[in-house]
């Protein structure tokens, strides 16, 4: 079956401007979870939906924000742009059949502010 | 913050076994270790996880100490392909949240 796909994959903004980023997860999953990479912090999670509500949510500012729709499909959005905000996006899913906590996740948008 | 140290870097030959340690002196009776990798500009992979018992799976081998404050991640026969960073990670393993807490892990190198 089809992986995690996240769109787009790369892509450049200026800082104070706005950035939304897209994420269907593998048919069947109603869990997404969005984490940001950067050589300086690593890894990092931003937020986790479920059933169209946030269930979790890192320790980020009021710029980030998402949501989930009702086919599980997940966005999330920067506002105000800053340079530090430059990094991988990554964006997984999870069945959250049992206990297995398998994230499986997609290839990332990679956003590069200027 | 973390819950687990690792090496930052750890080299192996190719075709023998990599043995990759974790240390999660701080562990809960309730928590889980899951291992990930991330190979170069992909998004990260599962591997396997475990509570108490050693498991295995097509991938690798988790071994746990018994007191559980520590586990190793074992490539039996370790190719270039598995050159990657590993990421040992400690959580509870219910259904309710996603958040797992990525620390810096271990980056192997696989030599030819």
């Amino acid at each position: 079956k089809a992986g995690v796909t996240q769109t787009p994959r790369y892509l450049i903004k200026t800082r104070g401007q706005q950035v939304t980023l897209s994420c269907s997860p593998i048919s069947g999953h109603r869990s997404v979870s969005w984490y940001q990479q950067t050589p300086g912090q690593g890894l990092q999670f931003l937020f986790e939906y479920f059933s169209e509500t946030q269930r979790n949510k890192g320790n980020f500012p009021g710029r980030f924000s998402g949501r989930q729709f009702s086919n599980s499909r997940s966005e999330m959005n920067v506002s105000t742009l800053e340079l530090g905000d430059s990094a991988l996006y990554l964006c997984a899913s999870s069945s959250l059949a049992g206990v297995s906590g398998e994230l499986f996740f997609g290839e990332g948008s990679r956003l590069t502010v200027l | 913050d973390a819950k687990t140290t690792q090496p930052p870097s750890m080299d192996c030959a190719e075709g023998r076994a990599a043995n990759l340690p974790c240390n999660h002196s701080t562990i809960s009776g309730n928590e889980y270790v899951y291992w990930y990798r991330q190979i170069h500009s992909q998004g990260p992979q599962y591997i396997i996880h475990g509570l108490k018992n050693n498991e295995t799976n097509e991938m690798a081998s988790l071994i746990i100490t018994e007191d559980r404050k520590s586990s190793t991640l074992i490539l039996p026969h370790a190719t270039l392909r598995d050159t990657a960073v590993y990421y040992c990670i400690v959580r509870v393993g219910d259904n309710y949240g996603q958040n797992f807490v990525f620390g810096p892990g271990t980056r192997l190198s696989v030599l030819p």
